[in-house]
């Protein structure tokens, strides 16, 4: 699987939209960009994933540079109850490769109010 | 569905005790994984299975820790004996995994700490 580099650590204000990057300039062309995220003593939680298009959920959207290099996640209202470890990987969702979900270190949001 | 069950979660033992613990994936998934997570080693891999079959267990630290997955319901991770640094929070996750856009769930975890 890709390595992704993530910033460590990011905050954000109540209310505004988080922007979380992601670097995977080594990923190839069938990975797909899965986001994680990890509230305090729980475990992770699946957010979205993505190949090349945007993707938009309820809960965030995912938009992925036109080179693949790079993706960002967007929290459009962060709330209080964002406030986690947020996990960038880069993987192919497909059992004949492995099947692992490797995380890596993650950036922690911290959203003030 | 109730979610991944684990079990205890938390478990307080003294070293050189056997610890046993405890999933439940997912009824119908047919991938699950467990994992560590620590401080200083954030979260690992450390074994995983597709239909009850481990398949990658280069992640177990040593022959101190063992996993089995006897039915499709039910999973353990057994640390014999157990030591001061196998002090963690463990997670086990389950995930249908034939398809493309499949999701893993995450357990609640289990609290170890050996004394």
């Amino acid at each position: 699987d890709a390595k992704t580099t993530q910033p460590p650590s990011m905050d954000c204000a109540e209310g505004r939209a988080a922007n979380l990057p992601c670097n995977h300039s080594t990923i190839s062309g069938n990975e797909y960009v899965y986001w994680y995220r990890q509230i305090h003593s729980q475990g992770p939680q699946y957010i979205i994933h993505g190949l090349k298009n945007n993707e938009t959920n309820e809960m965030a959207s995912l938009i992925i540079t036109e080179d693949r290099k790079s993706s960002t996640l967007i929290l459009p209202h962060a709330t209080l109850r964002d406030t986690a470890v947020y996990y960038c990987i880069v993987r192919v969702p497909d059992p004949g490769y492995g099947n692992k979900l490797v995380f890596g270190a993650g950036t922690i949001l911290r959203v003030k109010s | 569905d109730a979610g991944v069950i684990q079990s205890p979660r938390h478990e307080v033992t003294e070293m050189g005790q056997e610890v046993t613990l405890r999933c439940k994936p997912i009824s119908g998934h047919n991938s699950l994984f467990w994992y560590r997570q620590t401080m200083m080693r954030g979260l690992e891999l450390l074994i995983y299975f597709n239909n009850n079959v481990p398949i990658d267990d280069s992640g177990m630290p040593e022959d101190r820790f063992s996993a089995k997955m006897p039915n499709a319901s039910f999973s353990t991770l057994k640390i014999q004996p157990s030591e001061p640094r196998d002090s963690a929070v463990y997670f086990c996750a389950s995930r249908a995994g034939t398809g493309r856009d499949t999701e893993a769930f995450f357990g609640q975890g289990t609290r170890l700490t050996v004394v």
